[in-house]
């Protein structure tokens, strides 16, 4: 098993340029996760999928950010504009099903706005 | 916050020597997890405990909660190099689905 594929794993933009972030998660989990790692705020999770359905967004920082699930194998974090703040490295996860509560990270993207 | 805390931040022992980290949550938990980080890598899931068990062990890894106290810890017996990377732990409460992590114990063991 290939394991959660992440894209690109290194970004670096500038200020108010789109960046698009992707992920695949295991074949066959039901359930995906982002999230965003940074020294200051630690591990905060931004927003879930239950069978390519939006769950909870609440973690989402703005209107700047947005994610969609098209598909069962696909998944895109979207941020525009970017801005210096939003350096972080960006994870997804995803878990097999509901009664299965661990998750698989990916490598994460490391993303640098200047 | 809902937040898991991890302690110590940092810990630095050597090659051999066992290494213990605590977390400590707020409200009642479903499970608790305990997952490790290496530097610019993504979290591996190490362990799981659920709410009703008071121990488990997976190897050189013992884990134990306390509901009353609100409180698990995470031993590592034996310690090696490759031990070194951050951990944390990652409450998933009753009625809810997401995980809330910690901000972790960065582990160095010397050599």
């Amino acid at each position: 098993d290939a394991g959660v594929i992440q894209s690109p794993r290194h970004e670096v933009t500038e200020m108010g340029q789109e960046v698009t972030l992707r992920c695949k998660p295991i074949s066959g989990h039901n359930s995906l996760f982002w999230y965003r790692q940074t020294m200051m705020r630690g591990l905060e999770l931004l927003i879930y999928f239950n069978n390519n359905v939006p769950i909870d967004d609440s973690g989402m920082p703005e209107d700047r950010f947005s994610a969609k699930m098209p598909n069962a194998s696909f998944s895109t974090l979207k941020i525009q504009p970017s801005e210096p703040r939003d350096s972080a490295v960006y994870f997804c996860a995803s878990t097999p099903g509901r009664r299965t509560d661990t998750q698989y990270f990916g490598p994460g993207t490391r993303l640098t706005v200047l | 916050s809902q937040q898991g805390e991890e302690d110590p931040q940092a810990l630095s022992i050597q090659e051999g020597e066992n290494a213990t980290m605590n977390c400590s949550y707020k409200t009642s938990i479903n499970n608790l997890q305990w997952y490790r980080q290496n530097s610019g890598r993504g979290l591996v899931h190490l362990i799981l405990i659920r709410s009703n068990e008071r121990e488990k062990h997976s190897g050189r890894l013992r884990v134990t909660l306390d509901t009353s106290k609100k409180s698990s810890s995470l031993l590592i017996t034996a310690s090696r190099a490759a031990d070194t990377a951050s951990y944390f732990c990652a409450t998933k409460f009753q009625g809810a689905q997401k995980l809330v992590f910690g901000q972790g114990t960065r582990l160095t063991i010397n050599p």
